[in-house]
C-alpha cells in the first residue's frame, strides 16, 4: 500500500526557532517521487521540493532543508530561523506508478512573533 | 504564464441543487487532476485525466459526482444533487508528462458550502 504519514498535526514555535516537520512514507515501488507542498492561509498549494527515490542527497534552499533517508522511509523538512510568514499547513506527498500523488494529512505550523 | 484557474472561488448552494466547478489547466499540460480537501479526510484524489481522457476515477465518491474534460483547456466537476457532506475545498491541478516526477500546479481551489 502507498501511504504518507505526517504524525505531527500541529506545531507551534516562536519566531527564529528551528523546526522539523516529519514525513514517513510507505511504498513497494523502487521508483517513486517525494514532494513537499506548502498551503498558506490563502489556500493555494505551493510546490516546495521534489526528490526521486534514487537521489538521497540532502538539499538546502535558503532557510529550508530536506533530509531524505530511504533506510527509514523518511523525508523530513527543516525550517531554520522560522519566521511568521512560514505559518502554513505543510504537506508531504508521494508519487508512485502512474501519475497519482498521495498526500499526507498535513502539519499545521504556527510561528508566533 | 497564467496558472491553473478555477471558478468560482466560493460557491454556496442548497442541498439538492446541481453544482458545477470549472478548471482551466496550464496551457500545454496534459494531465489534469481533481482533489477534494476536508478536515476529516485531508486531500483526496477524485479523478485524473491524461490528454482529456479519464484515467482513474476510483476516488469519485459516488454517482452524484461526474467530471468531464471536453478539450485540453477546460474541465468540469459536477455534483448532482449536492449534499451537505460535499462541503469542502475542491482543487484542480495540472502537470506535464515527463520523467514521472513532474510537480503538480494547483489552482486556488473552490470553497463549496452545501446548506
Amino acid at each position: 500500500a502507498q501511504k504518507v504519514t505526517q504524525a505531527q498535526t500541529e506545531i507551534s514555535v516562536v519566531e527564529k526557532e528551528d523546526v522539523t516537520l516529519d514525513c514517513v512514507y510507505e511504498t513497494r515501488d523502487t521508483t517513486y517521487y517525494l514532494f513537499w507542498y506548502k498551503q498558506p492561509p490563502s489556500g493555494e498549494l505551493v510546490f516546495l521540493i521534489r526528490r526521486n527515490s534514487f537521489d538521497e542527497q540532502n538539499e538546502i534552499s535558503g532557510r529550508y532543508s530536506w533530509n531524505f533517508q530511504k533506510s527509514t522511509s523518511s523525508f523530513n523538512f527543516t525550517i531554520t530561523a522560522s519566521q511568521v510568514v512560514d505559518s502554513a499547513v505543510y504537506f508531504c506527498a508521494l508519487k508512485y506508478a502512474g501519475n497519482m500523488l498521495t498526500f499526507g494529512g498535513g502539519t499545521r505550523l504556527m510561528v508566533k512573533p | 504564464d497564467a496558472g491553473v484557474i478555477q471558478s468560482p472561488r466560493h460557491e454556496v448552494t442548497e442541498m439538492g441543487q446541481e453544482v458545477t466547478l470549472r478548471c482551466k489547466p496550464i496551457s500545454g499540460h496534459d494531465y489534469l487532476f481533481w482533489y477534494r480537501q476536508t478536515m476529516m479526510r485531508g486531500l483526496e484524489l477524485l479523478i485524473y485525466f491524461n490528454n482529456n481522457v479519464p484515467i482513474d476515477d476510483s476516488g469519485m465518491p459516488e454517482d452524484r459526482f461526474s467530471a468531464k474534460m471536453p478539450n485540453a483547456s477546460f474541465s468540469t466537476l459536477k455534483i448532482q444533487p449536492s449534499e451537505p457532506r460535499d462541503s469542502a475545498v475542491y482543487f484542480c491541478a495540472s502537470s506535464l508528462l515527463g520523467q514521472g516526477g513532474e510537480k503538480l500546479f494547483f489552482g486556488s481551489g473552490t470553497q463549496l458550502s452545501v446548506l
